[in-house]
């Protein structure tokens, strides 16, 4: 069974602060996602990192994918109110036969006060 | 629409009834995903379709759980005798092929809650 253990579990600053929020698993993972979820709502998707060492950037967020693809992190840049919410992330198996299957993370509540 | 659309969106059901919830794909998406979050944590996998062939139940909790999507649009996940552990949000999420570095898109879900 593969686990994703993301920290920190809550987190609440103040608007115009950087937070990181990690997400970190003992195997190795074929492309990792991550998923901004508002409350009564689905998960939407964020980005989608797939090589090794990668790091993309969505305005104030930078994701990164570690060189093993073992773990991932994202970066917000002067939060804002807006970017409250339920972060979280999805590995894929990196086997072949089930690479279809997203194992996500409990996720990092996060709330940024005006 | 041109999103997912799941219902009904509210379920309350007292224990050892049965419960039947839809799913609507975005049109043309071969694969769609059930899921289970509890409260406070991130969604579990329970099944996943491409198009009507169910390929993976290995999530799905006990036998009381039953998915079917006989024509590879609408889905229907039902919970047979529910127990008040069934309580849960269940999202169900579509995308256009079968692998995970495809973006799926999830519906609202259907918050169930048994009594």
């Amino acid at each position: 069974t593969q686990l994703l253990e993301q920290s920190p579990q809550f987190l609440s600053i103040q608007e115009g602060e950087n937070l990181t929020v990690y997400c970190n698993s003992s195997s190795v993972f074929s492309s990792l996602q991550w998923y901004r979820q508002e409350p009564g709502e689905g998960p939407v998707l964020l980005v989608t990192v797939v090589t090794g060492g990668e790091v993309k950037k969505l305005k104030r967020l930078t994701f990164q994918f570690g060189d093993a693809r073992k773990d991932s992190s994202l970066h917000i840049t002067a939060a804002q109110p807006g970017d409250t919410g339920l972060y979280l992330c999805a590995g894929a198996a990196e086997s072949g036969g089930s690479n279809y299957k997203l194992t996500f993370g409990k996720g990092t509540l996060l709330t940024v006060n005006p | 629409g041109a999103g997912v659309s799941q219902s009904p969106r509210y379920k309350v059901a007292k224990r050892g009834q049965d419960v039947a919830l839809r799913c609507d794909p975005i049109s043309g998406h071969v694969s769609l995903f059930w899921y289970q979050q509890a409260l406070g944590q991130g969604p579990e996998f329970l099944t996943y379709f491409q198009n009507e062939a169910q390929l993976d139940k290995s999530g799905l909790p006990s036998d009381r759980f039953f998915a079917e999507r006989p024509e590879g649009s609408v889905s229907t996940l039902k919970i047979q005798r529910t127990q008040q552990e069934d309580s849960a949000v269940y999202l169900c999420a579509s995308s256009l092929l079968g692998a995970a570095v495809q973006p799926q898109h999830f519906g609202d879900g259907t918050r169930l809650s048994i009594l």
